[in-house]
């Protein structure tokens, strides 16, 4: 069965410094692997999905993620922070029909 | 196009009392799932459905009952609340992956979520 591992509960950046969060995942065939952003009190919001091709896939508001099937990761970045990018991420893999299988989240805090 | 909407949006519990939670969707979608969300361990299927009258479990499908009796609502039943489904509740919904074939650029695959059902077991 696939997983989902993101090794950092919490992380705390300063605004306009960069951000990395990690997700490492396990999958038998070819993944298709999600990022998806979660504000306060609200559902779920996808940031940015990998299906095939390019390894470095863009999203929205700025994020960006590089899959590495070596590594089996699909690390999320973003080269500058902003107070409004405080919220917990969830990295995912699509699984047999079509059900996703979320990591634990990250709670990233921004120190202004 | 309101997209995928939760009712009740809150809701407190007795333990031992029932309660159904609804999800709609006006995207036609033929894939829905229903997901609980408990801190530290992200969130987990309970049960999903790949069209109108299917239901299938997921990973944490005990102590809960699911009906698809038409496309566009999903519904999560309760029968016996206990204080360990305290949690907050998402429903979700997709494309049928096969339609749309494996375009990365076709909402098949994607998973629109609800705003969440927050649920209390006292």
């Amino acid at each position: 069965a696939q997983s989902v591992t993101q090794p950092d509960i919490h992380i705390t950046v300063s605004e306009g410094a960069s951000l990395e969060l990690r997700c490492n995942y396990s999958y038998g065939a070819t993944p298709y692997l999600f990022w998806y952003v979660q504000s306060p009190g609200q559902g779920l919001q996808l940031l940015l999905k990998y299906f095939s091709g390019d390894t470095l896939v863009q999203g929205i508001k700025g994020f960006e993620a590089e899959f590495k099937r070596s590594q089996s990761s699909f690390n999320l970045r973003k080269p500058s922070v902003h107070w409004s990018d405080a919220a917990e991420y969830f990295c995912a893999v699509r699984g047999p029909g079509n059900k996703l299988t979320f990591g634990t989240g990250t709670q990233l805090k921004v120190e202004l | 196009n309101a997209g995928v909407t939760q009712t009740p949006k809150f809701r407190v519990l007795k333990t031992g009392q029932s309660m159904t939670l609804l999800c709609a969707q006006d995207m036609n979608h033929e894939y829905m799932y229903w997901y609980r969300q408990d801190p530290g361990m992200g969130l987990r299927l309970i049960h999903y459905s790949v069209g109108e009258g299917t239901t299938a479990k997921g990973e944490v499908p005990d102590g809960y009952n699911v009906s698809r009796l038409k496309k566009q609502n999903f519904l999560l039943g309760l029968e016996s609340a206990a204080p360990s489904q305290t949690s907050v509740y998402f429903c979700a919904s997709t494309l049928t992956p096969g339609l749309a074939g494996n375009d990365p650029h076709s909402g098949a695959n994607v998973l629109t979520f609800g705003a969440g059902s927050r649920l209390t077991v006292l």
